[in-house]
């Protein structure tokens, strides 16, 4: 299994709280991704970052910041939490080859929820 | 714009029969397209990708997948479904370009019978 761990695994928190999640890997891999996971819409991406402090929207990414001042770690951030924001939560990381798409690899989730 | 739709939602199978889960796409160019398993509590683990040539993929656990250009499927396939197969199976398609991203369909939650 790919390197990749998500911190903390299980958090409650109240509105209007600021939340950071961290995802640390081990394989040195360049990209790494944050999802969110919610019944009936898959994964939808939140942001993405493509090397050390190179990081790119994704198509749900209001509401969250990340960053990445390491090859290995990559935070998201809620500043703000909303109940919108409750959510499974995945990293996932990949390295490039060529021209051609490479599978991401999975860390086990951050289960968040925002009462 | 790339998609990916999982007709199926929930699918049921008896232990030992044969499953078919079906993926459509929708890309313009030829796709990279992947099957992931998720067990309950975990992550995404990749079961198989197809990237060019033999349209027929192998993956773990038994499971193959056919791509299927003249009508953008990707069905993942197993001949003899164990229990331990229950779980839910999402379908990606790559976006392409430097960005590495994956564009996920909703899943299919598969259910096995004894």
């Amino acid at each position: 299994d790919a390197g990749i761990t998500q911190s903390p695994r299980h958090k409650v928190t109240e509105t209007g709280t600021p939340v950071t999640l961290r995802c640390h890997q081990t394989e040195n891999h360049r990209y790494m991704y944050w999802y969110r996971q919610d019944p009936g819409h898959g994964l939808r991406l939140i942001h993405y970052s493509y090397g050390v402090k190179d990081t790119d929207k994704g198509e749900v990414s209001d509401g969250y910041s990340v960053s990445r001042s390491k090859t290995e770690d990559f935070l998201l951030t809620l500043e703000s939490a909303t109940s919108s924001q409750t959510s499974v939560y995945f990293c996932a990381i990949s390295e490039p080859t060529g021209d051609s798409n490479q599978p991401q690899h999975f860390g086990d989730g951050t289960r968040l929820s925002i009462l | 714009a790339q998609s990916v739709t999982q007709p199926d939602i929930h699918i049921t199978v008896s232990e030992g029969a044969s499953l078919e889960l079906r993926c459509n796409y929708s890309y313009g160019a030829t796709p990279y397209l992947f099957w992931y398993v998720q067990s309950p509590g975990q992550g995404l683990q990749l079961l198989l990708k197809y990237f060019s040539g033999d349209t027929l993929v192998q993956g773990i656990k038994g499971f193959e997948a056919e791509f299927k250009r003249s009508q953008s499927s990707f069905n993942l396939r197993k001949p003899s479904v164990h229990w331990s197969d229950a779980a839910e199976y999402f379908c990606a398609v790559g976006a392409g370009g430097a960005t590495n991203k994956l564009i996920f369909g909703t899943g299919t939650l598969l259910a096995v019978q004894p």
